[in-house]
């Protein structure tokens, strides 16, 4: 099993770019969580989804879309990036709320 | 104010040494979780505590949930340099609930 994957791994975007990242699992999962981790900051969380089809907002929502179409990905979009929006971003994906969650290793995403 | 408070931020210390840390907070938390994430990957669970005061071993690691379920502790003895990573805690308010981060302890344990 390859668990959480990721793609793409680092990304350099210039303000006001869109782009989408990827995230995929292969654990049959229900629940999948996009984060972003920044130094000191732990991780934060941005939007998730309890099922294929809803989505609902984390912690940090603003400036990024996502989509859940189907049960196994999870897409995060940034629409119009800026240079807040440098960070590590990770892909989790659990049983339920409470249980253990599974990362992805990560996109580095700079934005310029 | 992060709702679970981790400390310190930074730790370094020499191989063999022990060291702990500790995850606070004034919220109580049905289960309590503890991950080490290592550079350029994303965190792994080490362990779950779910009953206040519990305790439990993974080989040198210590995990302790205190009695109230509002703090827990992470105890690493005769550290080794495998051991550096940085270590999240992450809490459910309610059986159910999303899971809630602290801000991280990097350790560093030099050879």
């Amino acid at each position: 099993n390859a668990g959480v994957t990721q793609t793409p791994k680092f990304r350099v975007l210039k303000t006001g770019q869109s782009m989408t990242l990827l995230c995929a699992q292969d654990m049959n999962h229900e629940y999948m969580y996009w984060y972003r981790q920044d130094p000191g900051m732990g991780l934060r969380l941005i939007h998730y989804s309890v099922g294929e089809g809803t989505t609902a907002k984390g912690e940090v929502p603003d400036g990024y879309n996502v989509s859940r179409l189907k049960k196994q990905n999870f897409l995060l979009g940034l629409e119009s990036a800026a240079p807040s929006q440098t960070s590590v971003y990770f892909c989790a994906s659990s049983r339920g709320n409470s249980y253990e969650q599974y990362f992805g290793p990560g996109t580095r995403l700079t934005v310029t | 104010t992060q709702l679970l408070e981790q400390s310190p931020q930074f730790l370094s210390i020499q191989e063999g040494e022990n060291l702990t840390v500790y995850c606070n907070s004034s919220s109580v938390f049905s289960s309590l979780q503890w991950y080490r994430q290592e550079p350029g990957e994303g965190p792994v669970l080490l362990v779950t505590v779910v009953t206040g005061g519990e305790v439990k071993k993974l080989k040198r690691l210590t995990f302790q949930f205190g009695d109230a379920r509002k703090d827990s502790s992470l105890h690493i003895t005769a550290a080794q340099t495998g051991d550096t990573g940085l270590y999240l805690c992450a809490g459910a308010r309610a059986a159910g609930n999303k899971l809630t981060f602290g801000g991280g302890t990097r350790v560093l344990v030099k050879p």
